[in-house]
């Protein structure tokens, strides 16, 4: 069964620098996200992204954060200049179209701030 | 925005139990609410969900009720067993909105 997958698993990282973020979601879905769950929180929204552009983001999703489609099968988020409070876990999703479709979890990436 | 509350934080049963996780949302225009489990290290797994234009489901030992009068809705499984152990989220989502808002999880420990 295809499956949502992510890289790196863990990330450690030094405060002020980029990140990246790779996800490849599954080979026919159309819709893809990113959420993010800090220790202990709920699991929030980040960003959803269609036909090569968001379509909607959270507040969260400020100036600091981009996400792109590189190719036909690569999602990227990148965090330009990391701060201690994005330590986190991030998960990547996709789902088939657009509605109330089931989204499709990718195992996560664990990115340390320090 | 929408807020989703889901209760009990840990819920430990003696195999053979039934569990019962339950969640309440606040915006009435929430239709889809899918239960995910996630085990240890692994990622978050769909394992059932409802839309608003029925009140019950049930696939095998599990179900989800609900009630969109009270904008709640619940996890039931019966006849636990020691691999249902995992920590089970809700979530809900307005349909054309895509994004879903979750619960704070449910860590359920079914003891042998």
């Amino acid at each position: 069964e295809p499956e949502v997958t992510q890289t790196p698993s863990h990330q450690v990282t030094q405060m002020g620098q980029e990140v990246i973020l790779r996800c490849v979601p599954i080979s026919n879905h159309l819709y893809f996200y990113w959420y993010r769950q800090i220790l202990g929180q709920k699991v929030e929204f980040l960003v959803s992204f269609y036909n090569n552009e968001i379509s909607e983001k959270s507040e969260i999703f400020d100036d600091q954060f981009s996400v792109e489609r590189p190719d036909g099968s690569n999602f990227t988020l990148k965090i330009r200049s990391t701060k201690l409070e994005d330590s986190a876990m991030y998960f990547c999703a996709s789902s088939p179209q657009t509605g109330v479709e089931t989204q499709y979890f990718g195992p996560g990436t664990r990115l340390l701030v320090l | 925005g929408e807020n989703v509350e889901q209760h009990p934080s840990t819920l430990s049963v003696q195999e053979g139990d039934s569990a019962v996780i339950k969640c309440t949302y606040s915006d009435s225009a929430s239709n889809y609410f899918p239960w995910y489990k996630q085990e240890l290290g692994k990622r978050p797994q769909l394992i059932i969900d409802i839309r608003s234009n029925v009140g019950e489901k049930k696939d095998q030992r599990i179900a989800v009720t609900l009630n969109k009068t009270a904008k709640h809705f619940s996890l039931h499984i019966t006849e636990t067993q020691p691999e249902d152990s995992a920590v089970y989220f809700c979530a809900a989502s307005i349909s054309g909105f895509n994004k879903f808002y979750f619960g704070s999880g449910t860590k359920l420990n079914v003891k042998p």
